[in-house]
């Protein structure tokens, strides 16, 4: 399967701050990408969609312009979580498909946020 | 909306046979995915089902009824490295996952 980085894999910050995190696709050009949150214990949950050069779509109950998400390539996006607070401490998981909306997912490792 | 259902937990021994349920209420389908979960890492692929029947890959299978909203995940032969949580996730214009099923597999 496709290889999928994320960085930073886990961060600590303080209430207020902004954290951005990273995904890379390694070895294959994707075309959509998606940002998950999954809490202790529970399902993920899609926070967003997004194509290549194309503004994000986010689901329902997601702020954007909490969760800025860049998709500046067919290799690389990022999710910047804007002010952050301690409601915000997840598990943020971002994963890549390729053409077709059937493709399967590729997800990342996973970046673990802890806001103080 | 989305309604994905499956058991929170599930033991077995090892070498035993463990098969996980997964019924599935949404808007629209265009496939069903199972994913391996290991604690704190990133879901990673196991199988997907868009036609009725069984796809058989190694010690896994996984068997999809459309009609019936309904699939399974059979492990064999459990190996310890098995315990892991294990996620039904259903695709229609996104990928929904349940909340997942714990297996934990004992010598």
């Amino acid at each position: 399967g496709a290889v999928v980085s994320q960085h930073p894999s886990w961060v600590i910050c303080k209430s207020g701050t902004s954290v951005k995190i990273e995904c890379r696709s390694l070895d294959f050009q994707a075309t959509t990408m998606f940002w998950y949150r999954q809490f202790p214990k529970q399902s993920l949950m899609l926070m967003a969609t997004s194509n290549e050069g194309s503004k994000a779509t986010y689901e329902q109950g997601v702020e954007k312009d909490k969760f800025l998400i860049n998709h500046a390539s067919l290799t690389l996006s990022t999710l910047t979580v804007t002010s952050a607070h301690p409601e915000d401490s997840s598990f943020y998981i971002c994963s890549f498909s390729g053409q077709g909306k059937t493709d399967t997912q590729y997800f990342g490792p996973g970046t673990r946020l802890t806001v103080l | 909306g989305q309604n994905i259902d499956q058991p929170t937990e599930m033991t077995a021994t090892e070498g035993a046979i463990v098969q996980i349920n997964c019924t599935y209420q949404t808007s629209g389908f265009n496939g069903l995915f199972w994913y391996q979960q290991h604690a704190g890492e990133a879901p990673t692929f196991l199988s997907y089902n868009v036609l009725d029947g069984l796809e058989e890959k190694g010690r896994f299978s996984s068997f999809l009824s459309r009609s019936k909203g309904y699939s399974y995940l059979l492990l064999k032969e459990l190996q310890m490295k098995d315990s892991a949580s294990y996620l039904c996730a259903v695709l229609d214009y996104k990928l929904s996952f349940g909340a997942g099923t714990t297996v934990t597999v004992r010598a």
